[in-house]
């Protein structure tokens, strides 16, 4: 079975760019939430889909949104991007929501801003 | 502000030796405690986890152990070895949410 995968594995934009970041879950897992890791603060949630819907949102800016399509392939989107943004973006997927079971992490998209 | 705090942020332990994180929380509605490995360019994967209703758990040369009272768990890593070598978050989850992350312990084992 594949694993999650991320694209693209790494990209550079500018301050004040937009940039989209693409995750494709476990065949048949419907969960996927997203992740920010840094070396200061580790790695902290952005946010979980399930069946196209939000259900748990983490504590960043109205700049950082995502969204789920129907077949649980999810997209971030951040917009006017600042040098802090520069992190690893992890997704992760399960078979439920709210991480009743195993959460499975892609390799992550390295985004660096400069 | 953290919700779990890990410590030491680096540790390096002689192939052989036992390796020990240590992680802390604060919420009591925390009801899972997962561990999570990883190595350069992967993502974490999930190492070991305990729920609070057993104090220890044992998965070949890992071990957790839990004081729910202290409100503290750690991970044991028995006969350290270099492929160890990598670094391993802490989590907890209260029911239907998102795991919260400790900030990690980069592991180094030396042969």
């Amino acid at each position: 079975k594949a694993g999650v995968t991320q694209t693209p594995r790494y990209l550079i934009k500018t301050r004040g760019q937009q940039v989209t970041l693409s995750c494709s879950p476990i065949s048949g897992h419907r969960s996927v939430s997203w992740y920010q890791q840094t070396p200061g603060q580790g790695l902290q949630f952005l946010f979980e889909y399930f069946s196209e819907t939000q259900r748990n949102k983490g504590n960043f800016p109205g700049r950082f949104s995502g969204r789920q399509f129907s077949n649980s392939r999810s997209e971030m989107n951040v917009s006017t991007l600042e040098l802090g943004d520069s992190a690893l973006y992890l997704c992760a997927s399960s078979l439920v929501a709210g991480g009743e079971d195993t959460q499975y992490f892609g390799p992550g998209t390295r985004l660096t801003v400069l | 502000q953290q919700q779990v705090k890990q410590s030491p942020q680096s540790l390096i332990v002689q192939k052989g030796g036992i390796s020990i994180i240590n992680c802390a929380y604060e919420n009591t509605a925390f009801d899972y405690f997962p561990w999570y490995q990883q190595f350069p360019g992967k993502g974490p994967a999930l190492l070991i986890a305990i729920r609070p209703d057993v104090s220890e758990k044992k998965e070949g040369r890992f071990t957790i152990s839990f004081n729910k009272s202290a409100k503290q768990f750690s991970l044991h890593i028995m006969d350290s070895q270099p492929g160890d070598s990598a670094t391993y978050f802490c989590a907890a989850r209260r029911r239907a949410n998102n795991l919260f992350f400790g900030t990690g312990t980069r592991l180094t084992v030396i042969p």
